[in-house]
């Protein structure tokens, strides 16, 4: 089935770091990538849309110029958290869903937990 | 506005069945997804319904009313390792995910 690996699967780091993200979609082309932020014992928090070849797309509250997304191709995007402080640690999770049409299952990555000291 | 709504908590005894329902009001509908979260990991896949009626995999079955906005995730012969929260996700008009807060289901032995 569809796979979608997430690196790093664990970040511990000083305040004040900036970490990426890398989410690859495995055996499929993923216009659209999709990333979540969860707190714990919360609901998954849609942070933006990831396109590929154009700007993400943020939700309301997101500062996209903390969270820097990129999708230079059909397989991947990232998520730089620039310059992260304590507030930031949370779980991070992306997701692809297949090009082809817009009601295929996105299919998640593992993701990243990630923990600023 | 978009809304969907779940039981943020349901208790069931091992061996089992329990139903999850789900109820949305979206703009627009192309489809409705459960999946499964256990705790601290991502999301997996469990159904997708577009249609109304039944949609039977194992010991999970999903089931769909578009004219009510409603669904409902059946879990049969439940085992300790169903403890989990499962989340109901709406396809709206644009082809956007709406997602519900989750349901956070215990099995107890």
């Amino acid at each position: 089935g569809a796979v979608v690996s997430q690196h790093p699967s664990w970040v511990i780091c000083k305040s004040g770091t900036s970490v990426k993200i890398e989410c690859r979609s495995l055996d499929f082309q993923a216009t659209t990538m999709f990333w979540y932020r969860q707190f714990p014992k919360q609901s998954l928090m849609l942070m933006a849309t990831s396109n590929e070849g154009s700007k993400a797309t943020y939700e309301q509250g997101v500062e996209k110029d903390k969270f820097l997304i990129n999708h230079a191709s059909l397989t991947l995007s990232t998520l730089t958290v620039t310059s992260a402080h304590p507030e930031d640690s949370s779980f991070y999770i992306c997701s692809a869903r297949p090009t082809e049409t817009g009601n295929q299952p996105q299919h998640f990555g593992d993701g990243t937990r990630l923990s600023i000291l | 506005g978009q809304n969907i709504d779940q039981p943020t908590e349901m208790t069931a005894t091992e061996g089992a069945i329990v139903q999850i329902n789900c109820t949305y009001q979206t703009s627009g509908f192309n489809g409705l997804f459960w999946y499964q979260q256990h705790a601290g990991e991502a999301p997996t896949f469990l159904s997708y319904n577009v249609l109304d009626g039944l949609e039977e995999k194992g010991r999970f079955s999903s089931f769909l009313s578009r004219s009510k906005g409603y669904s409902y995730l059946l879990l049969k012969e439940l085992q300790m390792k169903d403890s989990a929260s499962y989340l109901c996700a709406v396809v709206d008009s644009n082809y956007q995910l709406i997602w519900g807060a989750g349901t956070k289901l215990i099995i107890k032995p």
